[in-house]
């Protein structure tokens, strides 16, 4: 059974630092990876999509980087801002069209 | 394009009655739809799976006759809650997309509130 965890739960960092998100995955055959943010009470907005061939994907000031072998992803976010304040939400994909989602990290950014 | 709406956004009921959940693909034709919920802190948990014009595909653990699931046309899909209890408070959230090995695009959620 894949299971998807995500570390730290909770981060607080003053405005412009620039920030590492960490997720693990213990089943390794999956179709891809997908980080989300989901804003307090709301839905989720999809940040970037890695498929399983790919080692990384980058948008705007967010890097997204993908290592199947080991299990690991990581959201690195550049010169952060007090909008970026969220949950970041890790999720793979494997048969089925199943996505398995991580618990989240807490964002917060203090201007 | 790539918009799923959900309505309601928000519902409080009575324990013992049933809720309705629509999930609709606004601008395009979703072959399959999901639904997950989401309790207070904890991460999306996968419900059911539905495929327009067939049965949905439950996951281990949820009660297919307490959460009906209906996808009778490409653009919508309903969840209904029967008989909802005070543990059935959750966010519910449905996703779809349009076809196999294709994204999927999440709805804004539906909060459930069952007094």
């Amino acid at each position: 059974k894949q299971e998807v965890t995500q570390i730290p739960a909770a981060l607080s960092v003053p405005e412009g630092e620039n920030l590492v998100l960490n997720c693990s995955f213990t089943d390794s055959a999956i179709y891809n990876l997908q980080w989300f943010r989901q804003d307090p009470g709301k839905g989720l907005t999809s940040l970037l999509l890695i498929q399983s061939s790919q080692r990384e994907q980058t948008s705007g000031r967010l890097n997204a980087s993908l290592d199947k072998s080991s299990g690991r992803s990581t959201l690195y976010i550049a010169a952060s801002q007090p909008g970026d304040s969220a949950t970041y939400l890790c999720a793979v994909e494997t048969s089925g069209s199943r996505l398995t989602f991580g618990e989240g990290t807490q964002l917060t950014v203090n201007p | 394009g790539a918009v799923v709406s959900q309505h309601p956004s928000w519902v409080i009921c009575k324990s013992g009655t049933s809720v309705k959940i629509e999930c609709r693909s606004l601008d395009f034709q979703a072959t399959t739809m999901f639904w997950y919920r989401q309790f207070p802190k904890q991460s999306l948990m996968l419900m059911a799976t539905s495929n327009e014009g067939s049965k949905a595909t439950y996951e281990q653990g949820v009660e297919k006759d307490k959460f009906l699931i209906n996808h009778a046309s490409l653009t919508l899909s309903t969840l209904t809650v029967t008989s909802a209890h005070p543990e059935d408070s959750s966010f519910y959230i449905c996703s779809a997309r349009r076809g196999i090995k294709e994204t999927q695009y999440f709805g804004p959620g539906t909060r459930l509130l069952v007094l």
